[in-house]
């Protein structure tokens, strides 16, 4: 079945840093989105991605989907204490299912 | 809008009873899932359906049962508690595949 790996899964930083979380499918995706999933809390939708290509940013976010639609990333720039949390990718296949990954943890420290 | 609530939110279960995990959304999605998720883990989908009187399995069916009788609810029932079933479980809702999904707040779930 479609399988979605998402690396790391455990990334610390010194505030300020930057972070990078990658995920990558076995299939082409009709398109991915991004959760942020804070301790304690529920995943909470933060973008979606459809076009080959496509960039978006949200402020210090950055958000990419590979040429091919197999693969996205999201950057934060200069993190903060804030940006704690879990981010969870989640691909949507041409057969109409979505699957998420595992999730990167992100832990800053101050 | 509510949005997705799901009750109760903490629940001790002891080896082989049973409860339902109760979930309604008021956003009138057609699409309803239910996700665990073990401590430091991932989501694993338990079952998701796509419409009223429509259910399927996905990752990690047993040892669970759902039903959607209505669009609003979507209840996941546990028969005979494990320890293994020791976890956070979510409800979420979307429109269609594909769509934004909208998770409950969580339901904390200890098996002793």
């Amino acid at each position: 079945g479609q399988q979605v790996m998402q690396i790391p899964q455990y990334q610390h930083v010194q505030e300020g840093e930057d972070f990078t979380t990658y995920c990558n499918s076995s299939t082409t995706l009709s398109n991915i989105q991004w959760y942020k999933q804070r301790p304690g809390g529920h995943p909470v939708f933060l973008i979606q991605l459809v076009k080959s290509g496509e960039v978006k940013k949200q402020k210090r976010l950055t958000f990419q989907f590979g040429e091919a639609k197999k693969n996205s990333s999201l950057h934060i720039t200069a993190t903060q204490t804030t940006d704690v949390g879990t981010y969870f990718c989640a691909g949507l296949t041409n057969a109409g299912k979505s699957t998420f990954g595992d999730g990167t943890t992100l832990t800053v420290k101050p | 809008n509510a949005g997705v609530t799901q009750t109760p939110k903490f629940r001790i279960l002891k080896i082989g009873q049973s409860m339902t995990l109760q979930c309604a959304q008021d956003m009138n999605h057609n699409y309803m899932y239910w996700y665990r998720q073990d401590p430091g883990m991932g989501l694993k989908l338990i079952y998701y359906s796509v419409g009223a009187g429509i259910t399927d399995k996905g990752e990690v069916p047993n040892g669970y049962n759902v039903s959607r009788s209505t669009t609003e609810d979507f209840p996941l029932r546990l028969e005979l508690a494990a320890p293994s079933q020791t976890s956070v479980y979510f409800c979420a809702s979307s429109y269609g595949a594909g769509n934004t999904i909208y998770f409950g707040e969580g339901s904390w779930l200890t098996v002793v």
